[in-house]
């Protein structure tokens, strides 16, 4: 899988929109990218995925640069229960690939501050 | 909404006895997961379970570790003989096999070897 790199820690301001980088200039043609987050030691919680257009759902949205070597996740209206590390992972989907398993970095600590 | 759940929530074990972690998953997932997570440290993938069988499993998941669906409902994680080094937040996590695979995590176990 990709490798991929993330800022160690960003903040925002309650009610403000974050904006979260990740870059995956080694990104495969069949690889996805996945967000997750973990908030304080509880279990990790998918977010969202892509594969090269742009995604969103009711948590975030998702935007992946059209070269695919990197994309930015967007929580609209941050709250203070978004206070959260982050993950960026790049891996293939199911279709035709056996590696489910997820790898995970450090990711990145979002604080939301009031 | 369905969840994957995970017993007990703390368990305290002496260096060198055998624990049993337990998970339900969500009830229509074919894809099984254990990962663990060391305080302070990365999420790492242990292993991952389908059909009955290990589909992989990561060099951490050695002869002292094993996996079980002993029913249609739990997914156990045993370790034989604890090391203090096991210590860690334990997470089962399940999928379904679609194009994006997302896994959901339980809230995990934490263990303490003593």
């Amino acid at each position: 899988d990709a490798k991929t790199t993330q800022p160690p820690s960003m903040d925002c301001a309650e009610g403000r929109a974050a904006n979260l980088p990740c870059n995956h200039s080694t990104i495969s043609g069949n690889e996805y990218v996945y967000w997750y987050r973990q908030i304080h030691s509880q279990g990790p919680q998918y977010i969202i995925h892509g594969l090269k257009n742009n995604e969103t759902n009711e948590m975030a949205s998702l935007i992946i640069t059209e070269d695919r070597k990197s994309s930015t996740l967007i929580l609209p209206h941050a709250t203070l229960r978004d206070t959260a590390v982050y993950y960026c992972i790049v891996r293939v989907s199911s279709r035709g690939g056996s590696n489910y398993k997820l790898t995970f970095g450090k990711g990145t600590l979002l604080t939301v501050n009031p | 909404e369905p969840e994957v759940t995970q017993t007990p929530s703390h368990q305290v074990t002496q260096m060198g006895q055998e624990v049993i972690l337990r998970c339900v998953p969500i009830s229509n997932h074919l894809y099984f997961y254990w990962y663990r997570q060391i305080l302070g440290q990365k999420v790492e993938f242990l292993v991952s379970f389908y059909n009955n069988e290990i589909s992989e499993k990561s060099e951490i998941f050695d002869d002292q570790f094993s996996v079980e669906r002993p029913d249609g409902s739990n997914f156990t994680l045993k370790i034989r003989s604890t090391k203090l080094e096991d210590s860690a937040m334990y997470f089962c996590a399940s999928s379904v096999v679609n194009t994006g695979n997302e896994q959901f995590f339980g809230p995990g176990t934490r263990l303490t070897v003593l």
